[in-house]
């Protein structure tokens, strides 16, 4: 069990390139979560997996935004024609099952200049 | 105002102080997390609660739900303790997604 890993821990882009980030859950976890942080805040939900399926999404993400987690293990989150106002960090977080811990990766930064 | 409401913001305090964390909040919750963030974004869990408290080694968490509150505690504190403290609430429905506070920014000076 190697914790939930993110790739690539920093990303820095130009405004309107696309962007995808990848997610690693801990084996076995079932629930995938991604939050997003910006700089001085506390980070706010994204969306959520169940296995395979997405079953909830923020308003925050907008069409820019979208997530897979085919086949239930790792997940993916693409940014299209990225804003600086997209510019935070970007975490992942596991649990095995409801009313259980959560456990987060090291988060990927993402500046878009 | 935001669901979860977290005080102070920023605490610096000497080696050895009592150090207490604040949380309020808002909704129903399934449980309440206090979690801790370093420099460079990870973030990992301290405890997890849905009622009393509970207790890890110099850091003890209690929750009165009736009253929507829960503090974080630190005894004898140490600089290594210097962090964000963040606190979240699992929304009871659906995806018991995290609430989170805006953290306290905990400096502990030797």
């Amino acid at each position: 069990d190697t914790g939930v890993s993110q790739d690539p821990r920093h990303k820095i882009t130009k405004r309107g390139q696309n962007v995808t980030f990848r997610c690693d859950p801990i084996s076995e976890h079932n629930r995938l979560y991604w939050y997003r942080q910006t700089l001085g805040q506390g980070p706010e939900f994204l969306t959520y997996f169940q296995n395979e399926a997405q079953l909830e999404k923020s308003r925050l993400l907008s069409d820019r935004f979208s997530a897979e987690r085919p086949k239930g293990s790792f997940s993916t989150l693409e940014i299209q024609r990225t804003e600086q106002g997209d510019s935070a960090m970007y975490l992942c977080a596991s649990s095995p099952r409801r009313d259980t811990e959560a456990f987060f990766g090291q988060g990927t930064r993402l500046t878009v200049v | 105002k935001n669901e979860v409401e977290q005080s102070p913001q920023n605490l610096t305090a000497q080696e050895g102080e009592f150090i207490t964390i604040n949380c309020s909040y808002s909704v129903g919750i399934s449980a309440l997390h206090w979690l801790q963030q370093h420099p460079g974004g990870g973030i990992v869990s301290l405890f997890m609660l849905s009622s009393g408290k509970k207790k890890h080694g110099r850091l003890i968490a209690t929750i009165n739900i009736q009253e929507k509150h829960s503090s974080l505690h630190i005894t004898a504190s140490h600089p290594r303790d210097s962090a964000v403290y963040i606190c979240a609430v699992a929304i009871i429905q659906g995806a018991q997604k995290l609430v989170f506070g805006q953290g306290t920014r905990l400096t502990i000076n030797p």
